[in-house]
């Protein structure tokens, strides 16, 4: 079956400039988790979401935001965005705990 | 603090050695997970060591789970060039759905 699809896959913004980050997750899986990753803080987690509901926040401003549809897939947005932002952001799925599976990532990068 | 922390070491070896890496982690976990990534992609679940677990396989994996100590290693074996990625810990603490990851071992393997 697919995998994790994230889009676009690369992105260059401007610093105040907002993004939408979007994924899908394999088909029947519920939860959705973000992470940003960055060589300085490593891989950090964002939220999750579970049938359209943000179950778990990361310590992030709340200028990182995501939403969750009725298909499961997800999106993720930063408004005023910071060069600090520029990173790559990894989403993931799973059922339960046998493990999560990654998509290949949003690399952003904020000029 | 951030759990699971990889010992921050860079392993350089020739193909056909085995690979030991270690992850440490500091509160009550209700699992372990090792994940691959290769060049700033997404991540790749290798496996996932429940915390009543002391030895797991996985093909040529080998996790280990000490939870007295609260450490793990992944013993890659017979390494091969594909293995040749950076390798990361995550622990899932409370049930939660929130992985946090050590900051991962970069492993090289030279043909």
């Amino acid at each position: 079956k697919a995998g994790v699809t994230q889009t676009p896959r690369y992105l260059i913004k401007t610093r105040g400039q907002q993004v939408t980050l979007s994924c899908s997750p394999i088909s029947g899986h519920r939860s959705v988790s973000w992470y940003q990753q960055t060589p300085g803080q490593g891989l950090q987690f964002l939220f999750e979401y579970f049938s359209e509901t943000q179950r778990n926040k990361g310590n992030f401003p709340g200028r990182f935001s995501g939403r969750q549809f009725s298909n499961s897939r997800s999106e993720m947005n930063v408004s005023t965005l910071e060069l600090g932002d520029s990173a790559l952001y990894l989403c993931a799925s799973s059922t339960s705990d046998y493990g999560y599976t990654f998509g290949s990532g949003t690399r952003l990068t904020v000029v | 603090s951030q759990q699971g922390e990889e010992d921050p070491q860079a392993l350089s070896i020739q193909e056909g050695e085995n690979a030991t890496m270690n992850c440490s982690y500091k509160t009550s976990i209700n699992n372990l997970q090792w994940y691959r990534q290769n060049s700033g992609r997404g991540l790749v679940h290798l496996i996932l060591i429940r915390s009543n677990e002391r030895e797991k396989h996985s093909g040529r994996l080998r996790v280990t789970l000490d939870t007295s100590k609260k450490s793990s290693s992944l013993l890659i074996t017979a390494s091969r060039a594909a293995d040749t990625a950076s390798y990361f810990c995550a622990t899932d603490a409370g049930g939660n759905n929130r992985l946090a990851f050590g900051k991962g071992n970069q492993v090289v393997v030279i043909p």
